[in-house]
């Protein structure tokens, strides 16, 4: 069954602690991207990836970051240094150059207690 | 700088009444245009793009480059068109997505 899978679905983290978010693809898209979800402000890039070990910024990279070691997998750690981490977060994946046609992953909610 | 206005957080209508999303960007170059819709419980998904002028769901969107629009509209709403629709701009080489804040619309019977 083709598609993209993020896990956890909900997490809860104390102040401080790192937390590493996990997406997987089985789509042999070469491209994939981490958005953040907030009510009232839409979908905003955090870091996106063109081929493996390689990957940029988004709009909102500040306290994250990745890694790209494998075509399919593409995690996003949430720091200890991001001052307002509780989100929702969104992964995605595309065909390289096709940025416009992702496909999304369900999502994982993230809680800062 | 890249960006998305979706002017309206939400669009209360009812069946059978026409729709219209609202869509502004800003873009130097030659931009790509999407909707992308998220039904209650769904994932996002893509809907449609200018390029391909394509109806989907009863839904169409045209490209405005004049006035830097890219509104979705459909004639007749329906109960399951009831969504967050985004609308987003490809750039940076159409390597990324640009996304807007969003529209919840709403379908009454």
């Amino acid at each position: 069954d083709g598609g993209i899978t993020q896990s956890p679905k909900y997490l809860f983290r104390k102040e401080g602690q790192n937390v590493t978010l996990s997406c997987e693809q089985n789509l042999n898209h070469d491209a994939m991207y981490w958005y953040r979800q907030d009510p009232g402000q839409g979908l905003r890039l955090i870091y996106y990836s063109q081929i493996v070990n390689d990957f940029q910024k988004g709009d909102i990279a500040e306290g994250y970051s990745v890694s790209r070691e494998k075509k399919e997998s593409f995690p996003l750690t949430v720091t200890s240094a991001q001052k307002n981490p509780t989100a929702f977060y969104l992964c995605a994946s595309s065909f390289q150059g096709r940025a416009g046609e992702l496909f999304f992953g369900e999502g994982s909610r993230l809680t800062v207690l | 700088a890249q960006r998305v206005t979706q002017p309206e957080k939400l669009l209360s209508v009812f069946k059978g009444a026409p729709v219209e999303l609202k869509c502004n960007y800003s873009y130097s170059g030659s931009p790509e245009l999407f909707w992308y819709v998220q039904y209650s419980r769904q994932r996002l998904q893509l809907l449609l793009r200018h390029i391909s002028r394509e109806s989907i769901k009863g839904f169409t969107a045209d490209l405005n480059k004049g006035e830097t629009s890219f509104h979705l509209k459909k004639p007749f709403a329906q109960e399951e068109d009831s969504a967050m629709y985004y609308c987003a701009l490809s750039s940076g080489g159409y390597n990324k997505l640009i996304f807007g804040a969003g529209t919840r619309l709403a379908v009454h019977p």
